[in-house]
Protein backbone atom coordinates (compact mmCIF):
# COMPACT_ATOMS: atom_id res chain seq x y z
CA UNK A 1 0.00 0.00 0.00
CA UNK A 2 1.45 3.75 -0.98
CA UNK A 3 -0.66 5.03 2.10
CA UNK A 4 -1.23 8.53 1.48
CA UNK A 5 0.38 10.35 -1.95
CA UNK A 6 0.54 14.11 -2.89
CA UNK A 7 0.83 15.67 -5.85
CA UNK A 8 3.37 17.97 -6.69
CA UNK A 9 5.98 17.56 -3.79
CA UNK A 10 7.11 21.16 -4.64
CA UNK A 11 5.27 24.51 -6.28
CA UNK A 12 6.31 28.02 -7.07
CA UNK A 13 3.52 30.07 -8.23
CA UNK A 14 3.15 33.62 -8.65
CA UNK A 15 0.44 35.93 -6.74
CA UNK A 16 -2.82 35.33 -8.53
CA UNK A 17 -2.35 31.84 -10.20
CA UNK A 18 -4.33 29.54 -9.55
CA UNK A 19 -3.24 25.32 -9.14
CA UNK A 20 -4.50 22.85 -7.33
CA UNK A 21 -2.99 20.00 -4.81
CA UNK A 22 -4.29 16.25 -5.40
CA UNK A 23 -4.19 13.79 -2.20
CA UNK A 24 -5.12 10.17 -2.82
CA UNK A 25 -5.35 7.18 -0.05
CA UNK A 26 -5.52 3.64 -1.10
CA UNK A 27 -6.52 2.41 2.45
CA UNK A 28 -10.10 2.75 2.08
CA UNK A 29 -10.49 5.23 4.80
CA UNK A 30 -13.63 7.77 5.30
CA UNK A 31 -12.49 10.64 6.47
CA UNK A 32 -9.49 13.29 4.94
CA UNK A 33 -8.05 16.50 6.06
CA UNK A 34 -5.86 19.28 4.12
CA UNK A 35 -3.59 20.77 6.94
CA UNK A 36 -0.75 23.25 6.30
CA UNK A 37 2.28 24.00 8.00
CA UNK A 38 4.28 27.18 8.82
CA UNK A 39 7.51 27.75 11.40
CA UNK A 40 5.98 27.88 14.55
CA UNK A 41 2.68 27.33 14.05
CA UNK A 42 2.41 23.34 13.97
CA UNK A 43 -0.41 22.25 11.96
CA UNK A 44 -3.58 24.16 11.15
CA UNK A 45 -6.81 22.21 9.55
CA UNK A 46 -8.19 23.99 6.15
CA UNK A 47 -10.30 21.70 4.98
CA UNK A 48 -12.05 18.11 6.27
CA UNK A 49 -14.28 15.39 4.42
CA UNK A 50 -15.84 13.39 6.82
CA UNK A 51 -16.64 11.29 3.95
CA UNK A 52 -17.50 10.95 0.12
CA UNK A 53 -19.71 13.89 -1.36
CA UNK A 54 -19.05 16.20 2.45
CA UNK A 55 -16.86 18.80 3.06
CA UNK A 56 -16.47 21.19 5.98
CA UNK A 57 -14.39 24.40 6.52
CA UNK A 58 -11.27 23.87 9.14
CA UNK A 59 -9.57 26.70 11.28
CA UNK A 60 -8.60 28.46 7.97
CA UNK A 61 -10.13 27.63 5.15
CA UNK A 62 -10.11 31.20 3.24
CA UNK A 63 -8.56 31.69 -0.16
CA UNK A 64 -9.14 27.85 -0.28
CA UNK A 65 -11.78 25.05 -2.07
CA UNK A 66 -11.97 22.15 -2.02
CA UNK A 67 -13.42 18.93 -3.74
CA UNK A 68 -14.12 14.98 -2.61
CA UNK A 69 -13.80 13.30 -6.11
CA UNK A 70 -14.43 9.99 -4.37
CA UNK A 71 -14.04 7.95 -1.76
CA UNK A 72 -9.70 8.11 -2.51
CA UNK A 73 -9.27 11.61 -3.81
CA UNK A 74 -9.35 14.50 -2.16
CA UNK A 75 -7.94 17.65 -3.51
CA UNK A 76 -7.08 21.06 -2.68
CA UNK A 77 -7.48 24.66 -4.95
CA UNK A 78 -6.09 27.71 -4.61
CA UNK A 79 -7.88 29.94 -7.13
CA UNK A 80 -5.85 33.29 -6.60
CA UNK A 81 -2.42 32.48 -4.78
CA UNK A 82 -0.78 34.90 -1.73
CA UNK A 83 1.98 35.30 -0.91
CA UNK A 84 0.70 33.82 3.06
CA UNK A 85 -0.24 31.12 1.36
CA UNK A 86 3.88 30.11 1.18
CA UNK A 87 3.45 26.92 3.57
CA UNK A 88 3.59 23.18 3.64
CA UNK A 89 0.51 21.53 2.81
CA UNK A 90 -0.51 17.99 4.69
CA UNK A 91 -2.96 15.96 3.75
CA UNK A 92 -4.27 13.13 5.88
CA UNK A 93 -6.95 10.47 6.06
CA UNK A 94 -8.37 8.29 9.09
CA UNK A 95 -10.84 5.65 9.40
CA UNK A 96 -12.68 7.40 12.10
CA UNK A 97 -15.24 4.54 13.08
CA UNK A 98 -14.91 5.89 16.74
CA UNK A 99 -13.04 9.97 16.73
CA UNK A 100 -9.82 8.02 17.94
CA UNK A 101 -8.58 6.59 15.15
CA UNK A 102 -5.41 8.38 14.11
CA UNK A 103 -4.82 10.02 11.27
CA UNK A 104 -2.24 8.49 8.57
CA UNK A 105 -0.54 11.88 6.45
CA UNK A 106 1.31 12.38 2.90
CA UNK A 107 4.79 13.34 2.22
CA UNK A 108 3.59 17.21 2.02
CA UNK A 109 3.37 19.83 -1.13
CA UNK A 110 5.82 22.68 -0.24
CA UNK A 111 4.44 25.69 -1.97
CA UNK A 112 6.27 29.09 -2.42
CA UNK A 113 3.95 31.86 -3.60
CA UNK A 114 6.26 34.73 -4.57
CA UNK B 1 -12.54 26.22 21.31
CA UNK B 2 -9.53 23.36 21.83
CA UNK B 3 -6.00 23.84 21.91
CA UNK B 4 -2.64 22.50 22.77
CA UNK B 5 0.42 23.99 24.42
CA UNK B 6 3.75 22.49 23.86
CA UNK B 7 5.74 24.85 26.43
CA UNK B 8 9.03 24.18 25.42
CA UNK B 9 10.59 25.07 21.68
CA UNK B 10 13.03 22.65 22.12
CA UNK B 11 14.45 19.78 24.41
CA UNK B 12 17.97 18.58 24.54
CA UNK B 13 18.74 15.08 26.06
CA UNK B 14 22.11 12.88 26.44
CA UNK B 15 22.00 10.05 24.67
CA UNK B 16 20.96 7.46 27.20
CA UNK B 17 19.13 9.62 29.97
CA UNK B 18 15.29 9.51 30.28
CA UNK B 19 13.67 11.73 27.94
CA UNK B 20 10.47 14.01 28.80
CA UNK B 21 8.48 16.22 25.90
CA UNK B 22 5.84 18.49 27.58
CA UNK B 23 2.06 18.57 26.43
CA UNK B 24 -1.16 20.57 27.91
CA UNK B 25 -3.93 20.56 26.36
CA UNK B 26 -8.28 22.31 26.10
CA UNK B 27 -11.29 21.08 25.11
CA UNK B 28 -14.60 20.01 26.44
CA UNK B 29 -15.07 16.90 28.02
CA UNK B 30 -13.07 13.64 27.40
CA UNK B 31 -10.09 14.24 24.85
CA UNK B 32 -8.78 11.75 22.57
CA UNK B 33 -5.03 12.32 22.57
CA UNK B 34 -2.10 11.93 20.35
CA UNK B 35 1.51 11.89 19.52
CA UNK B 36 2.93 12.53 15.69
CA UNK B 37 6.79 12.70 15.07
CA UNK B 38 8.25 14.21 11.87
CA UNK B 39 11.86 14.03 10.73
CA UNK B 40 13.56 16.65 8.25
CA UNK B 41 11.08 16.87 4.99
CA UNK B 42 8.99 14.04 5.93
CA UNK B 43 5.07 13.66 6.49
CA UNK B 44 3.72 13.35 10.41
CA UNK B 45 4.70 9.46 12.05
CA UNK B 46 1.54 8.49 14.43
CA UNK B 47 3.46 7.56 17.95
CA UNK B 48 0.62 6.57 20.13
CA UNK B 49 -2.80 7.86 21.20
CA UNK B 50 -4.70 7.86 24.22
CA UNK B 51 -8.55 7.05 23.72
CA UNK B 52 -9.95 5.58 27.42
CA UNK B 53 -8.27 2.90 30.04
CA UNK B 54 -5.19 3.12 31.29
CA UNK B 55 -3.05 6.63 32.27
CA UNK B 56 0.12 5.37 30.44
CA UNK B 57 -0.28 4.35 26.85
CA UNK B 58 2.64 2.52 24.87
CA UNK B 59 3.50 3.60 21.88
CA UNK B 60 6.43 3.00 18.38
CA UNK B 61 9.98 3.06 19.01
CA UNK B 62 9.58 2.90 22.91
CA UNK B 63 8.17 6.08 23.70
CA UNK B 64 5.11 5.97 26.23
CA UNK B 65 3.09 8.74 27.52
CA UNK B 66 1.00 9.26 30.51
CA UNK B 67 -2.91 11.05 30.60
CA UNK B 68 -3.56 13.18 33.50
CA UNK B 69 -6.98 14.27 33.69
CA UNK B 70 -6.37 16.68 36.81
CA UNK B 71 -3.45 18.59 35.23
CA UNK B 72 -5.12 18.01 31.66
CA UNK B 73 -1.52 17.00 30.35
CA UNK B 74 -0.95 14.34 28.29
CA UNK B 75 3.51 14.56 28.51
CA UNK B 76 5.82 12.04 25.88
CA UNK B 77 8.21 10.00 27.62
CA UNK B 78 10.77 7.38 26.47
CA UNK B 79 13.58 5.36 29.48
CA UNK B 80 16.40 5.74 27.64
CA UNK B 81 16.79 8.49 24.51
CA UNK B 82 18.81 7.61 21.45
CA UNK B 83 20.22 10.11 18.65
CA UNK B 84 18.32 8.77 16.02
CA UNK B 85 14.86 10.03 18.37
CA UNK B 86 15.82 13.66 17.30
CA UNK B 87 13.15 15.17 15.24
CA UNK B 88 9.94 17.85 16.10
CA UNK B 89 7.13 15.81 17.73
CA UNK B 90 3.65 16.96 17.96
CA UNK B 91 1.25 16.81 20.45
CA UNK B 92 -2.86 16.76 18.88
CA UNK B 93 -6.53 16.74 20.52
CA UNK B 94 -9.58 15.49 19.79
CA UNK B 95 -12.57 16.37 21.47
CA UNK B 96 -15.43 14.28 21.64
CA UNK B 97 -18.66 16.26 20.85
CA UNK B 98 -19.64 16.95 17.41
CA UNK B 99 -19.04 12.96 15.66
CA UNK B 100 -15.73 13.57 15.92
CA UNK B 101 -14.95 13.71 12.31
CA UNK B 102 -12.92 16.55 12.24
CA UNK B 103 -9.72 17.54 12.30
CA UNK B 104 -6.88 17.59 15.25
CA UNK B 105 -5.85 20.20 16.96
CA UNK B 106 -2.11 20.53 17.05
CA UNK B 107 0.44 21.95 19.45
CA UNK B 108 3.43 24.26 17.49
CA UNK B 109 6.16 21.66 17.87
CA UNK B 110 9.20 20.47 20.33
CA UNK B 111 12.15 20.13 18.65
CA UNK B 112 13.98 17.44 20.70
CA UNK B 113 17.83 17.00 20.18
CA UNK B 114 19.23 13.99 21.37
CA UNK B 115 23.29 14.36 21.66
CA UNK B 116 25.60 11.77 21.51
Amino acid sequence: NAGVTQTPKFQVLKTGQSMTLQCAQDMNHNSMYWYRQDPGMGLRLIYYSASEGTTDKGEVPNGYNVSRLNKREFSLRLESAAPSQTSVYFCASSDLTGGGDEQYFGPGTRLTVT
Amino acid sequence: AQSVAQPEDQVNVAEGNPLTVKCTYSVSGNPYLFWYVQYPNRGLQFLLKYITGDNLVKGSYGFEAEFNKSQTSFHLKKPSALVSDSALYFCAVRGRSGGGADGLTFGKGTHLIIQP
